[in-house]
């Protein structure tokens, strides 16, 4: 069935870099996505790969995709206080007779002075 | 400034009560979701609608749950009866759908956090 995987937790410093991985089992996906959760709030798109590219750059953000692992990734540069949120990668799902957008369980990071 | 509007925010209700948990989608957005999260399950989804027609509720608990689009402007997500075992918060998020295949950028709602006694 369909799955998506995120480790739960990541501690950067400040000013490093954050890499937030992700794996998902649809092969078939054609947008895989990042959201961030910040506290209280709805999840917000931060940024998406169509599955045809390896790489997406958007100024601090890049992400990483290995469709032969399954394997996606968000590199957040020069990580500051207010990156400080859950991160939910997610994929369009064809599993089922209709296709959804499952999520994965989140990765929280938080930012350590 | 358009945004998904979900109501109540909060919601405290005791056990067996019916709960209903409304949202607005951005006019224009042809999808909606609805999703649950917990500390212990993460976001899981519960029903996905498409031109108001349900396409996919086997995430949600046919027994007590029930969504419906009464119009393209309305969602409702309905508990009855609520036990505290559904205390979460509830997503509601909508989108623009294109070709069939889920490839939607999706925007939510701030949630309904729904505790249940």
């Amino acid at each position: 069935g369909e799955d998506v995987e995120q480790s739960l937790f990541l501690s950067v410093r400040e000013g490093d870099s954050s890499v937030i991985n992700c794996t998902y089992t649809d092969s078939s996906s054609t947008y895989l996505y990042w959201y961030k959760q910040e506290p209280g709030a709805g999840l917000q798109l931060l940024t998406y790969i169509f599955s045809n590219m390896d790489m997406k750059q958007d100024q601090r953000l890049t992400v990483l995709l290995n469709k032969k692992d399954k394997h996606l990734s968000l590199r957040i540069a020069d990580t500051q206080t207010g990156d400080s949120a859950i991160y939910f990668c997610a994929e369009g799902s064809m599993y089922s007779s209709a296709s959804k957008i499952i999520f994965g369980s989140g990765t929280r990071l938080s930012i350590r002075p | 400034d358009a945004r998904v509007t979900q109501t109540p925010r909060h919601k405290v209700t005791e056990m067996g009560q019916e709960v209903t948990m409304r949202c607005q989608p951005i006019l224009g957005h042809n999808t909606v979701f609805w999703y649950r999260q917990t500390m212990m399950q993460g976001l899981e989804l519960l029903a996905y609608f498409r031109n108001r027609a349900p396409l996919d509720d086997s995430g949600m608990p046919k027994d007590r749950f029930s969504a419906e689009m009464p119009d393209a402007t309305l969602a409702t997500l309905k508990i009855q009866p609520s036990e505290p075992r559904d205390s979460a918060v509830y997503f509601c998020a909508s989108g623009f759908n294109v070709g069939g295949q889920a490839n939607e950028k999706l925007f939510f709602g701030s949630g309904t956090q729904l505790s249940v006694l």
